[in-house]
């Protein structure tokens, strides 16, 4: 079974600018949960979505928005970057359930803000 | 979100057992505990995870004290591979968490050839 895929890998951008991050889940995944990672903060929970809904949303301000599509792939957006959005952006999938069920994260994409 | 604490940093030998703790005193009920790891340049992964019982998988051993209070990741034999920072996380399914994980420091795990 493919795991979660993510692209772009890397991506440069200029401060202002805006972004959009793609994320596949695994199939028959239905949620899709988006991440940032920095040395400084570490792993924060940026939004989770289910079924094409928001389901739970992180600390973070209203630039970082997400949907999701009817075949659960996931795109998030962060609008008017700014240098401290340099960060490598995770997402995860997992069945969705309340339950137990794990999640798996692909490699990530590193985003450069200059 | 109930607060885990761990070591910063642990050292083993290759082929070694490894015990990596985990402080929850303030556990719920309805919270499972769970075990990510990360590898350099890679996204977190799935370890193990556990309510009460004992757990063993492929992977690793998951130690939970009776009063649940704490909680031990054991690598029964260390390997090159293991080297990453592991992470112990608290997931409340009585709540609205889902797919909401909120990941502490972790501990640096460094495995010696």
């Amino acid at each position: 079974k493919a795991g979660v895929t993510q692209t772009p890998r890397y991506l440069i951008k200029t401060r202002g600018q805006q972004v959009t991050l793609s994320c596949s889940p695994i199939s028959g995944h239905r949620s899709v949960s988006w991440y940032q990672q920095t040395p400084g903060q570490g792993l924060q929970f940026l939004f989770e979505y289910f079924s094409e809904t928001q389901r739970n949303k992180g600390n973070f301000p209203g630039r970082f928005s997400g949907r999701q599509f009817s075949n659960s792939r996931s795109e998030m957006n962060v609008s008017t970057l700014e240098l401290g959005d340099s960060a490598l952006y995770l997402c995860a999938s997992s069945l969705g359930s309340r339950l137990v069920y794990e999640q798996y994260f692909g490699p990530g994409t590193r985003l450069t803000v200059t | 979100d109930a607060k885990t604490t761990q070591p910063n940093s642990m050292e083993s030998n290759e082929e070694e057992p490894v015990h990596l703790p985990c402080n929850h005193s303030t556990i719920s009920g309805t919270d499972y505990i769970h075990w990510y790891r990360q590898l350099p340049s890679q996204g977190p992964e799935y370890v193990i995870h556990g309510l009460t019982s004992n757990v063993n998988n492929r992977m690793a051993s998951l130690a939970i004290a009776e009063d649940r209070k704490s909680s031990t990741l054991i690598l029964h034999r260390a390997t090159l591979r293991d080297a990453a920072v592991y992470y112990c996380i608290l997931r409340d399914v009585g709540g609205t968490s889902y797919g909401k994980l909120t990941f502490g420091q972790g501990t640096i795990l460094t495995v010696h050839p």
